[in-house]
């Protein structure tokens, strides 16, 4: 079926390297992706998002990259800070009828090491 | 307006009990989503609101699971009979709708049947 996945299930970065954290996507009529943060017992916290008709959005410190041809997806973070710490999720947005939903992935933990 | 609110947070319960979780979207926003999260698992969709219409539920939806937005702006989701595969947290979301497609989460509420 239709599934969005997350190729690493940790990365570990050190603190002011830039984070890489990939996904993969199979639905090719999803036109809405969106990268959500999660910190341990809290919801998901919107990061930045991309339409399909785009190849690159940036927003404070984070860029989002979208590659259609291959389906894939990628959140860059600069100068990652202890603060980033988090599992972040990349979700496609599914519209089914007059319906939108998200479908998640499983998650990418980032480790901010000092 | 601080965002959607979930209300309990925490909630222990024995199983065959019921419980309800309240939801309070974001001011303005038509659209509701419920989500179920497990551990270690991105959110799953669950049911969606246009106003006080639920328009769409999912198949992890079962009979012991309801719904209801009766004015089209705070949401209660129900679950009757609990069992311990039920212990998951319970998102609640908003979005603006036709305004706009990006998805807010609230912090969620903790469900641990026993």
């Amino acid at each position: 079926g239709e599934s969005v996945g997350l190729h690493l299930p940790t990365l570990s970065v050190q603190e002011g390297d830039n984070s890489i954290i990939n996904c993969a996507y199979s639905n090719s009529a999803s036109d809405y992706f969106i990268w959500y943060k999660q910190e341990s017992g809290k919801g998901p916290q919107f990061i930045i998002d991309i339409r399909s008709n785009m190849d690159k959005r940036q927003g404070q410190r984070v860029t989002v990259l979208l590659n259609k041809t291959v389906k894939h997806l990628s959140l860059q973070i600069a100068a990652t800070q202890p603060g980033d710490s988090a599992v972040y999720f990349c979700a496609e947005n599914t519209l089914t009828g007059t319906a939108s939903k998200l479908t998640f992935g499983t998650g990418t933990r980032l480790q901010v090491t000092l | 307006d601080t965002g959607v609110s979930q209300d309990p947070r925490h909630k222990i319960t024995k199983r065959g009990q019921n419980v309800t979780f309240r939801c309070d979207p974001i001011s303005e926003h038509n659209r509701l989503y419920w989500y179920r999260q497990t551990l270690g698992q991105g959110p799953e969709f669950l049911t969606y609101f246009q106003n006080e219409a639920q328009l769409e539920k999912s198949r992890l939806l079962s009979d012991r699971f309801s719904a209801e937005r009766p004015k089209g702006s705070f949401s209660t989701l129900e679950i009757q009979r609990t069992e311990q595969g039920d212990s998951a947290m319970y998102l609640c979301a908003s979005s603006p709708g036709v305004s706009g497609n990006t998805i807010y989460f609230g912090e969620g509420s903790w469900l641990t049947v026993v």
